[in-house]
């Protein structure tokens, strides 16, 4: 079965303080890797998919990268805009994203 | 707005009692997608339609459950005789034909659950 597993569970930053949030995956036939962001209350809305192990994605202050066993989000120079749950999603068949528990990460002014 | 739209947003219900929900995808999307989350905890699959057709199952969807999607457009998620433990988020995502290759979810704002 599909593990995914995030840590910290939680990252407190003061504005300006890069950091990373890790991803570590045990899945049969990798076809993707997703990182979501999740606001309270809301669903989540999809960021990056990372196809294979050395890739790298970037929006704005977000680089995603992956390796063979973990993926990783850094996050440079984050503003209060940043501070959400971001979910980490492995696809392993043509349909069913199997997700972790989330990073929730809350950036202060 | 062309987003994934869900009815209710929020549902408050005794124990025992019927509730549906309701999933409106963006209208090219022919993939369909039902999740459950609970708090502290990231999305669950529950369920997938490629048009009208239901493809998958989870072993989370106990036979309280039943989920359509007639004419291949909205959905609904039905539970019946509700019971503590159905309490969460429940999710709908739509996506493009994946031609073999994961797709983008688009995930609605999800309908939350309470079972008092």
């Amino acid at each position: 079965e599909d593990q995914v597993t995030q840590s910290p569970e939680a990252l407190r930053l003061q504005e300006g303080e890069s950091s990373s949030l890790n991803c570590s995956y045990t899945v049969s036939g990798l076809r993707g890797l997703f990182w979501y962001r999740q606001d309270p209350g809301k669903g989540p809305e999809f960021l990056f998919t990372l196809y294979s192990a050395g890739e790298e994605k970037e929006k704005e202050r977000l680089k995603a990268t992956l390796t063979k066993k973990e993926s990783f989000l850094h996050i440079t120079a984050p503003k209060p805009e940043d501070s959400a749950t971001y979910l980490c999603a492995v696809q392993a068949n043509d349909y069913k994203l199997s997700f972790g528990a989330g990073t929730t990460v809350t950036v202060r002014a | 707005d062309t987003g994934v739209s869900q009815n209710p947003r929020h549902k408050i219900t005794k124990r025992g009692q019927n509730v549906t929900f309701r999933c409106d995808p963006i209208s090219e999307h022919n993939r369909l997608y039902w999740y459950r989350q609970t708090l502290g905890q990231g999305p669950e699959f529950l369920t997938y339609f490629q048009n009208e057709a239901q493809l998958e199952k989870s072993r989370l969807l106990s036979d309280r459950f039943s989920a359509e999607r007639p004419k291949g457009s909205f959905s609904t998620l039905e539970i019946q005789r509700t019971e503590q433990g159905d309490s969460a988020m429940y999710l709908c995502a739509s996506s493009l034909p994946s031609g073999g290759f994961p797709g983008e979810l688009f995930f609605g704002e999800g309908s939350r659950l309470t079972v008092l």
